[in-house]
Parts: structure tokens; C-alpha cells; sequence
């Protein structure tokens, strides 16, 4: 069974930064791409970034380019998303999603439960 | 970026009977060397994440219940749920993965009549 953890969601402060984590289960993680979709709240989905099987294609959306960085460690079998320079726009619920293939160009096919991130002061 | 349009934005259908929901691309999502539309369509109830239903515009999930059918080709897409149930009440969203960033619909509210 596909199972996605997202781990790391918190309050942060505006300019701070934050870490989140996806440990993936059920199976082969470096043989399929991965994605960040976040939702604000009562807000649609919004596509943030995704990382291919092999780790070495990476790809952002204008609003997080340069301040988030995405990242795999496959035998760790963990997905990343290091958020830098956060904004309270950046507020919402961050959804760790499995693609259907090796590269980012599939749908999403899993998806875990998602993780909280407030930014506050 | 490609832009997803979503139409209507809400609609109320009674059950047993047919709901459509329109998509639209800003560019092509049709790769002539395949063949193969880069579109996806997801359903999200309150509180979970969403769920693949089909892909490739036309392919359904595993699982999907065979009510639900994609079709289009280019840049214009449907989503057809032939005949309502209950548990289909929630927010239908359309995605281009075609080219990155891979856009999501605005989404579009399904209820009961």
C-alpha cells in the first residue's frame, strides 16, 4: 500500500524558514517523480514544485522560484521542500504527491494528507 | 504559464442524472509524437485530499467507477459523471502536466439537487 507522511508543517514567521519532509512507502520511490501541491485555505489546489525519479530535474512555480528548493534522498525513500523567505500568502495546507512515471510530465496518483504551514507574526 | 479554465465554476444536479464540467487549456496539452493529452482530472471532498480520477484525458484511474469519463483533445476537455451518486459531491479540479508549472483549474463545486 502507497503510503505518503508529510512531517514539518508548523508556525513560522514571515521571512523564516521551514522544512517539510514526505516519507514514502509501498513502493520503489526513485522509480517515480515527486510533486508539492499546496491549498490555502478554503482556496484551490495550487502546483508548487516537482522532482523527478532520478532527482535530477527540478521544477517551481513563479510564486515559490527562488526561495523554495525541492529535494530527494531515494534510499532514504524521503521527498523535501526546504521554504525560505516565507510569506503569509504561503499559508496552506502542502500535499506530498506521487506522479505515475519517472518523469514530473504524469498526473498524480497518491497523495499523502497533507501538512499545515501558518505564516504569522 | 498555461492558464486552466474551469466552467461552470458550481452546479447542482439531481441524482442519477448526467454532470459535465468544462476545461480549458491556454495552449495545446496534446503532444503530436504521441498522441497523448497531458490532462488530468482530480476530485477533492471536504477534508481529504484530492483523488486521481482519470489521466491522459481519457484513461480512468484504477478503481474509478465507470460512471466517470474524460474526453478532448488540444485545448478543451470534459469531465462527465453520467449518473450522480451521493458520494460525488465535492470539487472537480483539471491539471496540465504538459509543461511546468503543471496548473490546476480553478475548480468546480458538484452538488445535489
Amino acid at each position: 500500500e502507497v503510503q505518503l507522511l508529510e512531517s514539518g508543517g508548523g508556525l513560522v514567521q514571515p521571512g523564516g524558514s521551514l522544512r517539510l519532509s514526505c516519507a514514502a512507502s509501498g513502493f520503489t520511490f526513485s522509480n517515480y517523480a515527486m510533486s508539492w501541491v499546496r491549498q490555502a485555505p478554503g482556496k484551490g489546489l495550487e502546483w508548487v514544485s516537482g522532482i523527478s525519479g532520478s532527482g535530477g530535474s527540478t521544477f517551481y512555480a513563479d510564486s515559490v522560484k527562488g526561495r523554495c528548493s525541492i529535494s530527494r534522498d531515494n534510499p532514504k525513500n524521503t521527498l523535501y521542500l526546504q521554504m525560505n523567505s516565507l510569506r503569509a500568502e504561503d499559508t496552506a495546507v502542502y500535499y506530498c504527491a506521487k506522479a505515475r512515471g519517472s518523469s514530473a510530465y504524469h498526473s498524480v496518483d497518491y497523495w499523502g494528507q497533507g501538512a499545515l504551514v501558518t505564516v504569522s507574526s | 504559464d498555461f492558464v486552466m479554465t474551469q466552467s461552470p465554476d458550481s452546479l447542482a444536479v439531481s441524482l442519477g442524472e448526467r454532470a459535465t464540467i468544462n476545461c480549458k487549456s491556454s495552449q495545446t496539452v496534446l503532444d503530436s509524437s504521441n498522441n497523448n493529452n497531458y490532462l488530468a482530472w482530480y476530485r477533492q471532498k471536504p477534508g481529504q485530499p484530492p483523488k486521481l480520477l482519470i489521466y491522459w484525458a481519457s484513461t480512468r484511474d484504477s478503481g474509478v467507477p465507470d460512471r466517470f469519463s474524460g474526453s478532448g483533445s488540444g485545448t478543451d476537455f470534459t469531465l462527465t459523471i453520467s449518473s450522480l451518486q451521493a458520494e460525488d459531491v465535492a470539487l472537480y479540479y483539471c491539471q496540465q502536466y504538459y509543461s511546468a508549472p503543471f496548473t490546476f483549474g480553478p475548480g468546480t463545486t458538484v452538488d445535489i439537487k
